[in-house]
């Protein structure tokens, strides 16, 4: 089956520590994005990558960083430079970017930092 | 102003009940998105559309591209459909424009 995974659901961590949350993709797809969604908001556009090892901001891309070596990977690291990092995060990816092409997403991943 | 807005942004019903939400957005749009997300976070994607309307199972999706709006229906409403219903516009670039959701609970 073809879709998109996450890992973990749920992520823990202390202020100060950077955290890479994980994003795989098998279904061949060029696009790659990492959305946060905050309660009662929309989501925001943190990255994204319309190709292997090319990859722009996105509109709060501040305290982010990511990385996309491999087609099927887009990791993103949330850094301790990130005020506010507790959030709910969501990958997406799709076939190609600059058309109306689907967006499939993955289950999400929620950090919390304390 | 958003440029994108849902409306209404908290809905309750009864089961049975036809529901209807609502998207209104102010720029230019290659198509417009329709999604659902679950309590759990997962966000389904459930119709893709440039103009018209598209049908799946008790979901209908109408847009108008002169009135830049667009509804979706859900008929013989269920407590199973309870979740965030978000409208999102892809304008000229790759990029998608989110409104802020609508929140249905179904009560049966």
């Amino acid at each position: 089956d073809g879709g998109i995974t996450q890992s973990p659901k749920y992520l823990f961590r202390k202020e100060g520590q950077n955290v890479t949350l994980s994003c795989e993709q098998n279904l061949n797809h060029d696009a790659m994005y990492w959305y946060r969604q905050d309660p009662g908001q929309g989501l925001r556009l943190i990255y994204y990558s319309q190709i292997v090892n090319d990859f722009q901001k996105g509109d709060i891309a501040e305290g982010y960083s990511v990385s996309r070596e491999k087609k099927e990977s887009f990791p993103l690291t949330v850094t301790s430079a990130q005020k506010n990092p507790t959030a709910f995060y969501l990958c997406a990816s799709s076939a190609e970017t600059g058309r109306a092409y689907e967006q499939y997403f993955g289950p999400g991943t929620r950090l919390t930092v304390t | 102003k958003n440029e994108v807005e849902q409306s209404p942004q908290n809905l309750t019903a009864q089961e049975g009940e036809f529901i209807t939400i609502n998207c209104s957005y102010s720029v230019g749009i290659s198509a417009l998105h329709w999604l659902q997300q679950h309590p759990g976070g997962g966000i389904v994607s459930l119709f893709m559309l440039s103009s018209g309307k598209k049908k799946h199972g008790r979901l209908i999706a109408t847009i108008n591209i002169q009135e830049k709006h667009s509804s979706l229906h859900i008929t013989a409403s269920h407590p199973r459909d309870s979740a965030v219903y978000i409208c999102a516009v892809r304008g000229s670039n790759y990029q998608l424009i989110w409104g802020a959701g609508t929140k249905l609970i179904i009560k049966p």
